[in-house]
């Protein structure tokens, strides 16, 4: 059974700066893309940045490009999230999750809160 | 890259069939077969329920089929439960980037 943790999330200031991870198990992590995805209260999803299994290619959707940086270390089996120069519009549930083009195994998700 | 466009709402009575459409572009929807379909109730994590635009991941019921035609994806539910009532959101790959894009969500009903 694959399972994704996430961790890291809290209320932060605006301008500030968060590290999100994303702990598998269960399955060989290193095999697989990963994706961020969030979810901001009471909206739709979004897809954030992937990853490609050896780190080697990194994407990212255009409002977080040179602000988040995702990374991933295969002995650790885990994922991260590295969110600098935070917005109030950032303010969501990111989930990671394994894949892009099909993401079968979801993480619970951690809520991310940019206020002042 | 603008969302995928699907309807907000969508409804059926238990036992009847309902379709919620996804329309994108000739860069997305239309242009690979990377089309998913997410089901996701509340307060939960999305789950995959469509990939690559009609195959079903093992343990989701047959009741639950996806098509595409041109720049138009579509997911259909058959034999309507109670338990099918939730958000679904379709996906595409856009070859750009490697991005993916999301529709903004449909709210299936069970009357």
């Amino acid at each position: 059974e694959v399972q994704l943790v996430e961790s890291g999330g809290g209320l932060v200031q605006p301008g500030g700066s968060l590290r999100l991870s994303c702990a598998a198990s269960g399955a060989t992590f290193s095999s697989y893309w990963m994706s961020w995805v969030r979810q901001a209260p009471g909206k739709g999803l979004e897809w954030v940045a992937n990853i490609k299994q050896d780190g080697s290619e990194k994407y990212y959707v255009d409002s977080v490009k040179g602000r988040f940086t995702i990374s991933r270390d295969n002995a650790k089996n885990s994922l991260y999230l590295q969110m600098n120069s935070l917005r109030g519009e950032d303010t969501a549930v990111y989930y990671c999750a394994r894949g892009y083009t099909g993401m079968l195994y979801w993480g619970q998700g951690t809520l991310v809160t940019v206020s002042s | 890259q603008s969302a995928l466009t699907q309807p907000p709402s969508a409804s059926g009575s238990p036992g009847q069939s309902v379709t919620i459409s996804c329309t994108g572009t000739s860069s997305d929807v239309g242009g690979y077969n990377y089309v998913s379909w997410y089901q996701q109730h509340p307060g939960k994590a999305p789950k995959l329920m469509i990939y690559e635009v009609t195959k079903r991941p093992s343990g989701v019921p047959d009741r639950f089929s996806g098509s595409k035609s041109d720049n138009t994806a579509s997911l259909t539910v058959s034999g309507l439960q109670a338990e099918d009532e939730a958000d679904y959101y379709c996906s595409s790959y856009v070859g750009t980037n490697n991005y993916v894009i999301f529709g903004g969500g449909t709210k299936l009903t069970v009357l």
